[in-house]
This record gives structure tokens, C-alpha cells and sequence, in this order.
């Protein structure tokens, strides 16, 4: 199947840093990547939407300000999360469809905000 | 807005023996996919199989296949064999195949766990 990564894997960073998300599709083309959040023991929720070089779809009650979402070109999406707090400790989770209308996800990121 | 409802949070099977996994949706869609991912415990989601909702032939993939009732909104995933390796969190999924509305609407999932 598909290939999709996301570096790094967990970051560990200070209350009031930025911390940056990158999901790469690498070895096919994705016009639309997905970025998820998943609660211990619980399912994933979608963020936001994004397609390749327009602005993301962001789901309710997601702020945008505070998870900025990049989409510059088809294999590389970043997930930014500006003016981190501990209630922003999570695991994140990104995804892309391929053309075959099937999304494939990385490997996720867990965030922990001191 | 559709919903998925899987409604066994636990799920438990001998090594070897086969189990069935319910999933139940809700939309007044008429054409969608519905998808299983596993979540191992190393918390990568991975596809299990895939159904598109136009074909009436149930989707298998080795060991797994569906069981689609398209009238009853019903979606379960069998395992057949099964292995340890299939110890997971299964989610059950569905996709509209509506343009801006392509987003996977998730169950909360089942945890399937392989006594040996």
C-alpha cells in the first residue's frame, strides 16, 4: 500500500513554543491530506482539510490560529501548533488519499507540552 | 451528518478460531465507501479492506472479509484464522463520496484482543 510518514514522532517542548508537524505522501501524489487528534483510549477526531495549495477546511471548534496547517505542494503537508500548552499534549495523526479514493495515514505524532 | 456505531467496545478470540466484529451506519446517502483500519499498539492505522457501497460482492482480503448489508446499514468485519498479530483496535469507517464532504467519519472502535 501507500506510504506516508510524519517526522518527528514525539516531540516533548516547553509551554508557549511552537511546535511543527510534517506529513510527507511518499510514493504517490496526494491532493488532500487530513490531520487528526487521538485522545488515549479513544477514536480519531478530524482536525482539518486540506488541499493542496488552497487554505484548510477546519473542523468545529478547531482554531485555526493555533493549528496552522500548510498544504505547499502534493506530498507535504505541516501541521504547526502555535503557543503550545499541556492541554495541547496529544497524538497526532495525519493522513493522505491517493487517487484511488483510499486515505492512508502516518505514523503519528505524540506531543507533549511541559 | 452520517454516523458509525460500532457497539462492542471489547471483542476477545482464541488463536485460530474466527470472529466477527459489528458495524452499523447511518446516512440517507445512496453511494459511499466503508473501510476497516486497524490500530495496532503501535498506534499506526492500517487499512484493512475497503467496500465500495455500488458493489454488491463483498470485499475479502486473505483472512478478512465483510459482510455488507447495504438495507440494514450493517458493516462487520471477519477475521477467519486469526493470529496474534491481529490484536488491534478496529475502527470501522464510512466516506461520502459527496465533493467537500469526503472526510472519514469514524466508530469509536472495538479492541480485539487474541488469547493463544
Amino acid at each position: 500500500g501507500a506510504v506516508v510518514s510524519q517526522h518527528p514522532s514525539w516531540v516533548i517542548c516547553k509551554s508557549g513554543t511552537s511546535v511543527k508537524i510534517e506529513c510527507r505522501s511518499l510514493d504517490f501524489q496526494a491532493t488532500t491530506m487530513f490531520w487528526y487528534r487521538q485522545f488515549p483510549k479513544q477514536s480519531l477526531m478530524l482536525m482539518a482539510t486540506s488541499n493542496e495549495g488552497s487554505k484548510a477546511t477546519y473542523e468545529q471548534g478547531v482554531e485555526k490560529d493555533k493549528f496552522l496547517i500548510n498544504h505547499a505542494s502534493l506530498t507535504l503537508s505541516t501541521l504547526t501548533v502555535t503557543s503550545a500548552h499541556p492541554e495541547d499534549s496529544s497524538f497526532y495523526i495525519c493522513s493522505a488519499r491517493s487517487s484511488l479514493e483510499t486515505q492512508y495515514f502516518g505514523p503519528g505524532t505524540r506531543l507533549l507540552v511541559l | 451528518a452520517q454516523t458509525v456505531t460500532q457497539s462492542q467496545p471489547e471483542m476477545s478470540v482464541q488463536e485460530a478460531e474466527t470472529v466477527t466484529l459489528s458495524c452499523t451506519y447511518d446516512t440517507s446517502e445512496s453511494d459511499y465507501y466503508l473501510f476497516w483500519y486497524k490500530q495496532p499498539p503501535s498506534r499506526q492505522m492500517i487499512l484493512v479492506i475497503r467496500q465500495e457501497a455500488y458493489k454488491q460482492q463483498n470485499a475479502t482480503e486473505n483472512r478478512f472479509s465483510v459482510n455488507f448489508q447495504k438495507a440494514a446499514k450493517s458493516f462487520s468485519l471477519k477475521i477467519s484464522d486469526s493470529q496474534l498479530g491481529d490484536a488491534a483496535m478496529y475502527f470501522c469507517a464510512y466516506r461520502s463520496v459527496i465533493f467537500g464532504n469526503e472526510k472519514l467519519t469514524f466508530g469509536t472502535g472495538t479492541r480485539l484482543t487474541i488469547i493463544p
